[in-house]
């Protein structure tokens, strides 16, 4: 069975722009959830989808955004790019039937911000 | 949120016995995963406990779970050069799939 799978792997972009990075979960898999790590603050929930909905949140501002199509596929969205944005964006599937939830990681999206 | 804390470091000798603690603070029913990360790679479950257990073994790796001091530790038997990794403690609420995680713990094996 294919892993998670994280494009692009690596993008470099400018503050002020927009970006977006996808994330195709392992097949069979209903819930992604999105992680930002950096060396300060170490790995931070930013949200999950399960069926196309958001179904949890953390603390991020407004400028971070995300979507899960009907295939499960999720997108998430950054508006507005600051220097601290720069972060490896972790994406993590799970099947979701009952606990505890297993989340399979992808290799990351190491975005830089210039 | 729930607050998990861990070392930054340790080193060990190849074939000693490695002990990476987490203290967590929430006081419901929650799960306990520890996750392995190498470098450029993501996260790699290696085992999970419940908070209502003492203890897993699970081959090399033994988790030992201390619910009146929120405390749990990841021992790691006959570590091998390979272990060498960041390795991240995580909380989950039971029922919850939001997971919070620990700064990590980076081993590093000396041969």
């Amino acid at each position: 069975k294919a892993g998670v799978t994280q494009t692009p792997r690596y993008l470099i972009k400018t503050r002020g722009q927009q970006v977006t990075l996808s994330c195709s979960p392992i097949s069979g898999h209903r819930s992604v959830s999105w992680y930002q790590q950096t060396p300060g603050q170490g790995l931070q929930f930013l949200f999950e989808y399960f069926s196309e909905t958001q179904r949890n949140k953390g603390n991020f501002p407004g400028r971070f955004s995300g979507r899960q199509f009907s295939n499960s596929r999720s997108e998430m969205n950054v508006s507005t790019l600051e220097l601290g944005d720069s972060a490896l964006y972790l994406c993590a599937s799970s099947q979701d039937r009952g606990t505890p939830y297993e989340q399979y990681f992808g290799p990351g999206t190491r975005l830089t911000v210039t | 949120g729930e607050d998990v804390e861990q070392s930054l470091f340790l080193s060990v000798r190849e074939g000693d016995s490695s002990v990476i603690n987490c203290t967590y603070t929430d006081s419901s029913s929650t799960y306990l995963y520890w996750y392995k990360q190498e470098p450029g790679a993501g996260l790699q479950l290696l085992t999970y406990i419940f908070s209502n257990m003492d203890m897993k073994q699970d081959q090399r790796l033994t988790v030992l779970l201390n619910k009146k001091d929120k405390h749990l530790s990841l021992r790691i038997a006959d570590t091998q050069t390979g272990d060498s990794a960041i390795y991240f403690c995580a909380e989950s609420p039971y029922n919850f799939n939001k997971f919070y995680f620990g700064s990590g713990t980076k081993l590093n094996v000396k041969p």
